[in-house]
């Protein structure tokens, strides 16, 4: 089914502190997930992706961790900095059935400083 | 990467009137293209998705009289949101799809309508 929109959770972490975090998806199908930033008043920016014969992702300072059984997905962020302030969203896709995601509802991240 | 261009960035309008919003695809063909509208503090919401050379496919709930989709070549989709409204004012942001490996979406910047 389709995401529906709810006020978003937020997250604040201490500059240099480790962020996580979580999302749970829909659909047990769904074998292509990614990782969305959006700043304020942008589109979204792709951080990284995994696909669901994989449980841990490595990027520059992200880690994705996927657990299929309770279908949770977490985005890791190490030394948290002021940049990394946004809203991030998870996304999920079937690869072979077709080519829409469907966007978790996004959790506001704020560094503090 | 790839990149996806909107146009305009910011728009406001008087309530009744029509207004286009351009999504380009600047260095990869597109054949798919999909719509989404974003209220604040909301993740995106699906629209429609937009197959060049036919017509739009929209999701439950989103008239298509009313926003209206154009895919008329492999780089451009437009949608008209069609006497707008102060309920229509939103952030609309387009993507381009890709399969390259896995599906990927390539989202342009948004496009900021403000209805008065």
């Amino acid at each position: 089914g389709e995401s529906v929109g709810l006020h978003l959770p937020t997250l604040s972490v201490q500059e240099g502190d480790n962020s996580i975090i979580n999302c749970a998806y829909s659909n047990s199908a769904s074998d292509y997930f990614i990782w969305y930033k959006q700043e304020s008043g942008k589109g979204p920016q792709f951080i990284i992706d995994i696909r669901s014969n994989m449980d841990k992702r490595q990027g520059q300072r992200v880690t994705v961790l996927l657990n299929k059984t309770v279908k949770h997905l977490s985005l890791q962020i190490a030394a948290t900095q002021p940049g990394d302030s946004a809203v991030y969203f998870c996304a999920e896709n079937i690869q072979n059935y077709g080519q829409n995601f469907v966007f978790g509802p996004g959790t506001r991240l704020s560094v503090l400083p | 990467g790839a990149v996806v261009s909107q146009h305009p960035s910011r728009v406001i309008c008087k309530s009744g009137t029509s207004v286009k919003i351009e999504c380009r695809s600047l260095d990869f063909q597109a054949t798919t293209m999909f719509w989404y509208r974003q209220f604040p503090k909301q993740s995106l919401m699906l629209m429609a998705t937009s197959n060049e050379g036919s017509k739009a496919t929209y999701e439950q709930g989103v008239e298509k009289d009313k926003f209206l989709i154009n895919h008329a070549s492999l780089t451009l989709s437009t949608l008209t949101v069609t006497s707008a409204h102060p309920e229509d004012s939103s952030f609309y942001i387009c993507s381009a799809y890709r399969r390259f490996g896995d599906n990927e979406q390539f989202f342009g910047p948004g496009t900021r309508l403000t209805v008065l």
